[in-house]
């Protein structure tokens, strides 16, 4: 049974930068995509971008590129997402999520870290 | 963007109650669509995928049906623990898009 565990709670100033991590373990890793999602508090849930280790081609939602970075360590079994000039309204919950088919971004994710909550305050 | 609007926002239902919750694309998006429940501080849990196929060990009473632009999830017969937040998502182009989501309710 697939199992992702991210890291911990964040608090950040306006400006700076957050990375998350989200280590699977239980089953494979590199030929499945894995999935950002954000939820602010409250809201509802929204992509953000994704990757399959295997092919090391991330994909961003458009209104986050140039400030995200999507990376995965197949070694390790770890992805990484890097948010920077963070601002108050990154302020949300972050979920990885791995999808249910192999080497395609089917978004059927059937497998879900905790969730980090990062806040973003002066 | 692909805009993703489903009806209604909430809704209260009680108990073996018949619940069914729409969803509709801005443009057709072909059966691309999936279900997720999520419940309070929990992450989303997948229900369908491809609009009609249920996920592996998500019970029979979660039904999902429609394509191109308006989409249905049914739940047959409400049970307690199915009081939670429903979201659409459609992944036909990018960036995949949420509904608003639907907060089902106790009566």
């Amino acid at each position: 049974q697939v199992q992702l565990v991210q890291s911990g709670a964040e608090v950040k100033k306006p400006g700076s930068s957050v990375k998350v991590s989200c280590k699977a373990s239980g089953g494979p890793f590199s030929s499945y995509a894995m999935s950002w999602v954000r939820q602010a508090p409250g809201q509802g849930l929204e992509w953000i971008g994704g990757i399959i280790p295997i092919f090391h081609k991330p994909r961003y939602a458009q209104k986050f590129q140039g400030r995200l970075t999507i990376t995965a360590d197949e070694s390790t079994s770890t992805a990484y997402m890097e948010l920077r000039s963070l601002r108050s309204e990154d302020t949300a919950v972050y979920y990885c999520a791995r999808d249910r088919d192999s080497l395609v971004h089917h978004f059927a994710m059937d497998v879900w870290g905790q969730g980090t909550t990062v806040t973003v305050s002066s | 963007d692909i805009q993703m609007t489903q009806s209604p926002s909430s809704l209260s239902a009680s108990v073996g109650d018949r619940v069914t919750i729409t969803c509709r694309a801005s443009q057709g998006i072909g059966n691309f669509l999936g279900w997720f429940q999520q419940k309070p501080d929990k992450a989303p849990r997948s229900l369908i995928y491809d609009a009609s196929s249920l996920q592996s060990g998500v019970p029979s009473r979660f039904s999902g049906s429609g394509s191109g632009t308006e989409f249905t999830l049914t739940i047959s017969s409400l049970e307690p623990e199915d009081f939670a937040t429903y979201y659409c998502l459609q992944h036909d182009s990018y960036p995949p898009t949420f509904g608003q989501g639907t907060k089902v309710e106790i009566k």
